[in-house]
């Protein structure tokens, strides 16, 4: 147990469904971010959010759209995705001012999305 | 954001110590360097995390030159269970991931 929760922990998908993924922290954090890690790679960083403002969109595709309405609470909306957006999902969050050394993050257990 | 490099993968035997050397040549001053452990279908989770010289917990020890152009994580008397991806990152709190090491630990 992180402090990081992440629901649904599976999700499965049509790609003209709609739905959002949950992540929410009880550990006081001021920064949050969302991550997609696909089969045997790297995380790729998708957004982040520091003090429940967007600092971060990497160029990511306008299907997913993240909400942050409190420093506790980050979603992500996704419609009309691809199969390759198949991945597992990862929230973090962490404190202190977000582009600052030693920052040390927590994770959530990801949900894994499967796109049909 | 400094660059890391570190080796796609390692392989050790229980209870050895295993040594990943992660270099940043580009790290910044105000840079800490952190490590992360992830088992697979799992978010990382935080290892080590120092500046300069050398840091040590219950978990790891971490190594670092002056120049601070490399960092070493040192894992004492390995596991099966410590076999994971080992990540190391350097600055702040964009949190920007490397390829990893993934460190396979036989019996």
């Amino acid at each position: 147990e992180t402090g990081v929760t992440q629901t649904p922990r599976h999700l499965v998908m049509g790609m003209t469904n709609k739905k959002s993924l949950k992540c929410e922290q009880h550990l006081g954090h001021n920064a949050m971010y969302w991550y997609k890690q696909s089969a045997k790679k790297p995380l790729e960083l998708m957004f982040v959010y520091s003090l429940e403002e967007r600092v971060e969109n990497n160029s990511v595709p306008s299907r997913f759209s993240p909400e942050c309405p409190n420093s506790s609470h980050l979603f992500l909306h996704l419609h009309t995705l691809q199969p390759e957006d198949s991945a597992l999902y990862l929230c973090a969050s962490s404190q202190g001012r977000w582009s600052r050394g030693g920052t040390e993050a927590f994770f959530g257990q990801g949900t894994r999305l499967t796109v049909v | 954001l400094a660059k890391t490099t570190q080796p796609i993968s390692m392989d050790s035997y229980e209870g050895q110590e295993v040594n990943i050397t992660c270099s940043h040549n580009n790290i910044a001053t105000n840079d800490y360097i952190t490590w992360y452990q992830q088992f697979p279908s799992q978010g990382p989770r935080f290892i080590i995390q120092g500046y300069k010289t050398k840091v040590t917990n219950e978990v790891a020890s971490l190594f670092i030159p002056a120049d601070r152009k490399s960092s070493t994580l040192s894992l004492p008397r390995v596991s099966l269970s410590d076999t994971a991806v080992y990540y190391c990152l350097v600055g702040g709190g964009k949190l920007i991931f490397g390829q990893g090491t993934e460190l396979s630990v036989k019996p």
